[in-house]
């Protein structure tokens, strides 16, 4: 009964490659989230979908590419890999937005490694 | 600029003593502030949140502070477990329709027994 799943937990890609990673909810909210957690920990939004609409798209290269087939569903695809983008990808959901006193559930995170 | 400044950045203690981790921030127009704690190895988890009027709220041995004055929150963790041991991280959200929150760089706590 996992609230918010990742597939994969660990990803090991060569640079130039293309990979996605994918994420569902069974909370059945509104709004998804995507972040990125880098080697000292920090947490920085990347986009944010609701009612399968886009509505923050942060300053992240073009290469990144976020898909939301359904509310349920954020998936994310990165193109032409670099060694920068290894790092740790957590996907979340919230009811309402977080500035709503939305709470925000997180799932485990998908390990992303470009050698 | 919005920012959230955690201290200190790691935290040593030993199993049943008390600790106390800070959160600085100037977000602004502040909407709400929230504490997680991240086990290594996975996403975080919500401990608390607190919008401008509260004070104090509890959940459990976790217990966070908020002083919209001065723009300052704490978290006390009482008679610490060897499984308190994790990252804590403050979060603050504006007043705005989107998503963005803005994130401190976490306190790195271990519990020794």
């Amino acid at each position: 009964d996992t609230a918010v799943s990742q597939t994969p937990k660990y990803l090991v890609t060569q640079m130039g490659n293309d990979k996605s990673i994918k994420c569902e909810q069974n909370l059945g909210h509104d709004t998804m989230y995507w972040y990125k957690q880098d080697s000292k920990k920090f947490l920085k939004i990347m986009f944010s979908y609701n009612n399968k609409e886009l509505i923050i798209n942060e300053t992240v290269p073009n290469r990144f590419s976020p898909k939301s087939p359904d509310k349920a569903h954020l998936n994310l695809h990165i193109n032409s890999l670099e060694l920068g983008d290894s790092a740790v990808y957590f996907c979340a959901s919230s009811q309402v937005p977080p500035s709503k006193l939305g709470e925000q559930f997180f799932g485990p995170g998908t390990r992303l490694t470009v050698l | 600029k919005n920012q959230v400044e955690q201290s200190p950045q790691s935290l040593i203690i030993l199993e049943g003593k008390n600790c106390t981790l800070q959160c600085n921030y100037t977000v602004s127009p502040f909407s709400n502030l929230r504490w997680y704690k991240q086990d290594t190895g996975r996403g975080p988890v919500s401990l608390t949140i607190m919008t401008f009027s509260e004070n104090t709220k509890s959940n459990g041995r976790y217990t966070a502070t908020l002083d919209a004055d001065t723009k300052q929150s704490s978290l006390h963790i009482t008679a610490s477990q060897l499984s308190d041991s994790a990252s804590y991280i403050c979060v603050v959200n504006r007043i705005t329709n989107a998503g963005k929150s803005t994130f401190g760089d976490g306190t790195t706590l271990t519990v020794k027994p």
